[in-house]
């Protein structure tokens, strides 16, 4: 079965460069999040799209953005990149259609390292 | 406060036992969702089971079955006949409300590291 794809998968940057990770979830997926893993700590929401518009918004900051696009792939958009974000960044897809409880199915994750 | 809570940051299990990894949880929504998830070394992150709020019975998924004790706002995971596979950090997550349309973003728990030993 198809999966939710990530690219890249690792990632290397420098401070005050900027970073585009990208999301391709399972096919008729209409909803897309996003998370952020620092080293050795639980998953932290982002932001989520659904059907191509920012459905919910987390500790996300300002030099983030991110957006759906129309063929409901998903961008994060890092600016000015500080050590702190190096993390794992996963982001994970949904569909009500699929399943009534909605479970998220998370993607491999791209790891970040900000030097 | 603490909305999810896992109070075993490590756990050593004998190969084929049984294991119970704790969670309790902190919602004052009628309606909500409680997920675990599996995270080998590798990082991925694996969805073993799910309890929604409202459902009679526990959940249980071939080797996984959930303890959902609503009163006491606890959702264990049991793992019966534990396997070498099973490795890895899990995870306990909830949702608040009600599923609607992308306003389903998961609350995550700090985590337990299971290792079983042969």
């Amino acid at each position: 079965a198809a999966g939710v794809i990530q690219s890249p998968r690792h990632l290397i940057k420098e401070k005050r460069e900027t970073a585009t990770l990208k999301c391709y979830p399972i096919p008729r997926h209409d909803t897309v999040y996003w998370y952020q893993q620092g080293p050795g700590q639980d998953p932290q929401f982002l932001i989520s799209f659904y059907e191509k518009m920012q459905s919910d918004k987390g500790s996300i900051p300002d030099r983030f953005s991110a957006q759906q696009f129309s063929d409901y792939h998903s961008e994060l958009n890092m600016s000015s990149l500080e050590l702190g974000d190096s993390a794992l960044y996963f982001c994970a897809s949904s569909s009500l259609a699929a399943s009534s409880y909605n479970e998220q199915f998370f993607g491999p994750g791209t790891r970040l390292t900000v030097l | 406060a603490q909305k999810i809570t896992q109070t075993q940051p490590g756990m050593f299990v004998q190969e084929k036992e049984a294991v119970t990894l704790d969670c309790t949880y902190d919602t004052s929504d009628p309606s909500y969702g409680l997920f675990w998830y599996k995270q080998p070394s590798s990082g991925e992150m694996i969805f073993l089971i799910y309890q929604g709020s409202y459902d009679q019975q526990n959940a249980t998924e071939g080797r996984y079955s959930l303890n959902f004790q609503k009163a006491r706002k606890s959702a264990n995971l049991v793992i019966s006949a534990s396997q070498l596979g099973d490795s890895a950090m899990y995870f306990c997550a909830m949702r608040e409300g009600v599923v609607n349309f992308g306003n389903e973003k998961l609350t995550f728990g700090t985590g337990t590291r299971l290792t079983i030993i042969p």
